[in-house]
């Protein structure tokens, strides 16, 4: 079946432009992550949404993230006001559920802020 | 969170097994030891996660010290396609940190043919 598929997978934006990413997991998982990986840099939650419940945003860094997931399936992603600090790859993943310990990535879209 | 240290990198020839270690000193005790791997230009994939107990599966074994302070990864017959960079992670377990991976710098496997 399809995996995790994201879009767009490169964006070069400008500073200070807000930016949507997007994030379709796999049909049927319950779980969404969002992730980012710098150069260089390890991986880093963000946040996080399962079923219903309120999602947890205790990894965004700034309250310049926020992130919606529509009807339980697809996420989106958004930065306001890019700074050149944001510029990584951003990483969706899902899960079957909360206690699922296998997550499933997709390919990431790599955010470049000029 | 566990902190983890891995070596930054590893040889192998193809056909022979490979033993990656990750210390996990800090780990608490309902945190389980994750593993993935990363291709480049790709999104981690999942490896195999195990609590106390050795686990096997598909891909590789997971060797867990008694203590669980570290673990080994073993790829019983390394492969070209094995080449990527392999990441240990403490959790997600219980509490706060369920569903959070973090990944430190990981191991980067260079496969000979």
């Amino acid at each position: 079946g399809a995996g995790v598929s994201q879009s767009p997978s490169n964006k070069v934006t400008e500073k200070g432009k807000d930016v949507e990413l997007r994030c379709d997991p796999i049909s049927g998982h319950t779980a969404l992550y969002w992730y980012r990986q710098s150069l260089g840099q390890g991986l880093e939650f963000l946040i996080y949404f399962q079923g219903n419940s309120a999602p947890d945003k205790s990894g965004l860094p700034s309250d310049r993230f926020s992130a919606e997931r529509t009807g339980g399936s697809v996420s989106t992603l958004t930065i306001q006001r890019t700074q050149q600090e944001d510029s990584a790859v951003y990483l969706c993943a899902s899960s079957s559920g909360l206690y699922s310990y296998e997550q499933y990535f997709g390919p990431g879209t790599r955010l470049t802020v000029t | 969170d566990a902190k983890t240290t891995q070596p930054n990198s590893m040889e192998s020839n193809e056909e022979e097994p490979v033993h990656l270690p990750c210390n996990h000193s800090t780990i608490s005790g309902t945190d389980y030891i994750h593993w993935y791997r990363q291709l480049p230009s790709q999104g981690p994939e999942y490896v195999i996660h195990g609590l106390t107990s050795n686990v096997n599966n598909r891909m590789a074994s997971l060797a867990i010290a008694e203590d669980r302070k570290s673990s080994t990864l073993i790829l019983h017959r390394a492969t070209l396609r094995d080449a990527a960079v392999y990441y240990c992670t403490g959790g997600p377990g219980g509490g706060t940190s369920y569903g959070k991976l973090t990944f430190g710098q990981g191991t980067i496997l260079t496969v000979h043919p």
